[in-house]
Formats: C-alpha cells, sequence, structure tokens
C-alpha cells in the first residue's frame, strides 16, 4: 500500500539557518507533490506544487525539490524565523486525489 | 484562491447523538471534499462531495455513518452520526484553488465525543 514518511520528530533549528524537510514515499507513482504549513488549530495552508517533470521549485524563501528515481522531496526553508514554526505537511498526488503525511513540526529558535 | 468558511469551530457531543458540519465557500467549485484528522495523525480523505450526485466515499467511511450533503455549488455538510468517542477527532473540508495547484481548507471542527 501507499506510505508516505516524513521526519516523525520535531526539527529544532536556529533563526537564521537553512531548514530541510523530508518527504519519502512508496508504492506510489505521484504526478505531483504539494507541501502545506498547518499550525495548532488550522486547517493546512498550500504552500508549493512541484510536479513529476519539474526538478526544484522556488517561492520566496522556500525550495521544493522532487526526485522521482529516489521517491523523495525535500522542502528547504532559507533564512529561517520563529514565525516559520510550524507543522509542514508533504502531500503526493495524482488525478484528483491526495495523501497526506503525518507532518514534521519545525521550530525555530530565536 | 477561495475562502472557506467552517462552522462550527469545535463541540463537544454526547455518545449517540449526530453533529451537522457545515463548509461555505465564496465561489462556485465542482468538488468537495472532506477529511478527518485525528491527533498526532495525518489528514485522511474521508469522501468527495459533487453536486447533484452522490458522494464518493473513501474505504472504511459509509454513507450511514457520514451523510453528506451537496445542495449546490458553494454549499456542503458532513454530518458524524450516533458518534462515540472514537469519532473524536477534527474535521476539515477543502477545495481545488483555481490557480497554482494545492488545496483551501476550512479552518476545522474539533469534535470531542464524551
Amino acid at each position: 500500500s501507499q506510505k508516505i514518511e516524513q521526519n516523525s520528530e520535531a526539527l529544532n533549528i536556529q533563526e537564521g539557518k537553512t531548514a530541510t524537510l523530508t518527504c519519502n514515499y512508496t508504492n506510489y507513482s505521484p504526478a505531483y507533490l504539494q507541501w502545506y504549513r498547518q499550525d495548532p488549530g488550522r486547517g493546512p495552508v498550500f504552500l508549493l506544487l512541484i510536479r513529476e517533470n519539474e526538478k526544484e521549485k522556488r517561492k520566496e524563501r522556500l525550495k521544493v525539490t522532487f526526485d522521482t528515481t529516489l521517491k523523495q522531496s525535500l522542502f528547504h526553508i532559507t533564512a529561517s524565523q520563529p514565525a516559520d514554526s510550524a507543522t509542514y505537511l508533504c502531500a503526493p498526488g495524482g488525478y484528483q486525489k491526495v495523501t497526506f503525511g503525518t507532518g514534521t513540526k519545525l521550530q525555530v529558535i530565536p | 484562491s477561495a475562502v472557506i468558511s467552517q462552522k462550527p469551530s469545535r463541540d463537544i457531543c454526547q455518545r449517540g447523538t449526530s453533529l451537522t458540519i457545515q463548509c461555505q465557500v465564496d465561489s462556485q467549485v465542482t468538488m468537495m471534499f472532506w477529511y478527518r484528522q485525528q491527533p498526532g495523525q495525518s489528514l485522511t480523505l474521508i469522501a468527495t462531495a459533487n453536486q447533484g450526485s452522490e458522494a464518493t466515499y473513501e474505504s472504511g467511511f459509509v454513507i450511514d455513518k457520514f451523510p453528506i450533503s451537496r445542495p449546490n455549488l458553494t454549499f456542503s455538510t458532513l454530518t458524524v452520526s450516533n458518534m462515540s468517542p472514537e469519532d473524536s477527532s477534527i474535521y476539515l473540508c477543502s477545495v481545488e484553488t483555481n490557480t497554482g495547484g494545492g488545496y483551501t481548507f476550512g479552518s476545522g471542527t474539533r469534535l470531542t465525543v464524551v
């Protein structure tokens, strides 16, 4: 069955550093992969989508890579800020269906 | 992107009762999606609601337990029926965004069954 793995442990980094979050998937060939941010008590907020034929995508301080051979996506936040502290979910998807990972909690320490 | 108004934001319900959750979207959308997020877990899709047809349920979810209505292109309800403590969870509705991919989510309904 499809499986999505994200760092289960929280990631603590110092303000100003680059945070890197990992998403691995198995038994799956998604056409695209999405990343979301979720704050406590709120619904997820869409950040970026990268398609299977794209290697990298950027949006402001965010960068996502997608390696279909490794079945892995990396999500980078450069110059991290305490306001970036949240849980980040990866969500591989295909035709009209998206499956969410359990998320990685990021804590940016001032 | 679309704005979703979901209510109630939270509720505490007695075992055996039912709760209906409402989602209102500020634009017309073809499909609306209902998710459940149990504590510490990922989002699990319950069903997809299309206007004018019955909802499509995912494996493990049935219409008798989670009836869904979709009377028009901007509104949907999810009812959690005959609740038990195992139904305590956050329930979210979502729609596809029009541009850039991704989904827009409501703020969620935190349900506690006692």
